[in-house]
């Protein structure tokens, strides 16, 4: 599975976009790419994942590049509820969902901070 | 709310116990994973059950084992504990079919304390 590369931290102004980088150089061609964040001591949360086109839900946006070596989450508007740490995560979909090894690898993630 | 419930919230104990961690997972879901969550580890994957059956085992202790019952809730169990073993577990769950694999939802954790 494809490494990501985040930012160890980023700061955001209350009700600005949030656009939070990572970069997946060694991407491969059925790698997706998921995003997961946790607030402070509670379970991750699934945010959104594509594979190469854009992709957008109720909670963000993400936006890959066309070579697919990196991405970006934008929260549209932050609020102080999306203080926490994001995860940008490359995995390989499983094709054989009854035989798929589908955890989750970790890395440091990005720590968010919105300000007032 | 995730769905997924995880049973106790905190729990206290000294070396040498043992202790048994429950994980429901969410309503339909036949996948279970654990993970723990330590200050200088971060997040590491523990054990993957799928159906009743384990389908990947990560940076798990012989010490600890896990199972899924027919009901589909699962059991992390952690023997001879130490002190090292005090981190935040979590249990999630995937749901059914080939779109699923990876996203997956989290229960609140379980925080377990060795003294």
């Amino acid at each position: 599975d494809a490494k990501t590369t985040q930012p160890p931290s980023m700061d955001c102004a209350e009700g600005r976009a949030a656009n939070l980088p990572c970069n997946h150089s060694t991407i491969s061609g059925n790698e997706y790419v998921y995003w997961y964040r946790q607030i402070h001591s509670q379970g991750p949360q699934y945010i959104i994942h594509g594979l190469k086109n854009n992709e957008t839900n109720e909670m963000a946006s993400l936006i890959i590049t066309e070579d697919r070596k990196s991405s970006t989450l934008i929260l549209p508007h932050a609020t102080l509820r999306d203080t926490a740490v994001y995860y940008c995560i490359v995995r390989v979909l499983g094709m054989n969902y009854g035989g798929s090894q589908g955890n989750l690898i970790f890395g440091k993630g990005t720590k968010l901070s919105v300000k007032p | 709310d995730s769905g997924v419930t995880q049973t106790p919230k905190h729990l206290i104990t000294a070396t040498g116990q043992r202790v048994t961690l429950r994980c429901s997972p969410r309503s339909g879901d036949l996948s279970v994973y654990w993970y723990q969550q330590s200050l200088d580890q971060g997040l590491q994957f523990l054990i993957q059950y799928y159906n009743g059956e384990e389908r990947a085992k990560g940076n798990i202790l012989e010490r600890f084992s896990a199972q899924q019952f027919p009901d589909l809730h699962s059991e992390l169990n952690l023997s001879s504990l130490e002190l090292g073993d005090s981190a935040l577990y979590f249990c999630a769950s995937s749901p059914k079919g080939l779109a699923g694999a990876y996203e997956q939802y989290f229960g609140p954790g379980t925080r377990l304390t060795v003294t």
